[in-house]
């Protein structure tokens, strides 16, 4: 089945200890997006990738970086991590045509120590 | 700025009394309105895309209802395996960006 991977499911990282997260996807969508979720919070949209096109939120913090090497592949660099930055990541991806709907992993716990 | 606004915050309804749950929104004009299910420590699951005022789509017990400012998902008969958070989420024309709420907790009680 087609599907939105993502690895590890859980991390638990030191303060100040780089760590990056990574989403792969079977569907060949051209757009990838990285969201980070607090308890009961929104999904709050960190990045996302138009094909090769990198599109950065104003308020997304210098701390976090992201690349995206082919189609398939996002990676989530977090240079420093606070404690503050202890959340759910979650990687979509939508494509062309059907609903414009996006399509999510499981997702990353990531903890701070 | 995109806005998006949902309530209410928490609803715990009895198994099979139906309810709605309201998503207000602003937008420079619309391209979509998205309505995800979530279960707990997963990722949002897709249920529905309306693209204009007056457009309905259903999907077993839920129906999801458009206007021009707000939107409901009406839950009929909910089982307690609907028991979930329902987001809500808007998509401005030309842009890949979509802006989420901050969900509605729902809990149905057997």
């Amino acid at each position: 089945d087609a599907m939105v991977i993502q690895n590890p499911r859980y991390q638990v990282t030191q303060f100040g200890k780089p760590v990056t997260l990574s989403c792969s996807q079977t569907l060949n969508h051209n757009v990838m997006y990285w969201y980070q979720q607090k308890s009961s919070q929104a999904p709050k949209l960190l990045f996302h990738y138009y094909d090769k096109d990198f599109n950065n939120e104003a308020d997304t913090p210098d701390n976090f970086q992201s690349r995206r090497p082919n189609t398939s592949f996002c990676f989530l660099d977090i240079r420093s991590p606070g404690l503050g930055d202890a959340a759910m990541y979650l990687c979509a991806t939508s494509g062309q045509g059907g609903d414009n709907e996006q399509f999510f992993g499981p997702g990353t716990r990531l903890t701070v120590l | 700025e995109d806005q998006v606004t949902q309530s209410p915050e928490a609803l715990r309804l009895q198994e099979g009394e139906s309810s709605s749950l309201n998503c207000s929104y602003t937008v420079s004009g619309l391209r979509g309105l998205f309505w995800y299910r979530q279960d707990p420590g997963k990722g949002p699951e897709f249920l529905f895309t309306l693209y204009s005022a007056g457009e309905e789509k259903e999907k077993e017990r839920l129906k999801a209802t458009l206007t021009k400012k707000e939107s409901f998902l009406h839950i009929t008969a909910p089982k307690p395996e609907d028991s979930a958070t329902y987001l809500c989420a808007v998509q401005a024309p030309g842009y890949q960006k979509v802006t989420f709420g901050t969900g509605t907790k729902l809990q149905v009680i057997p």
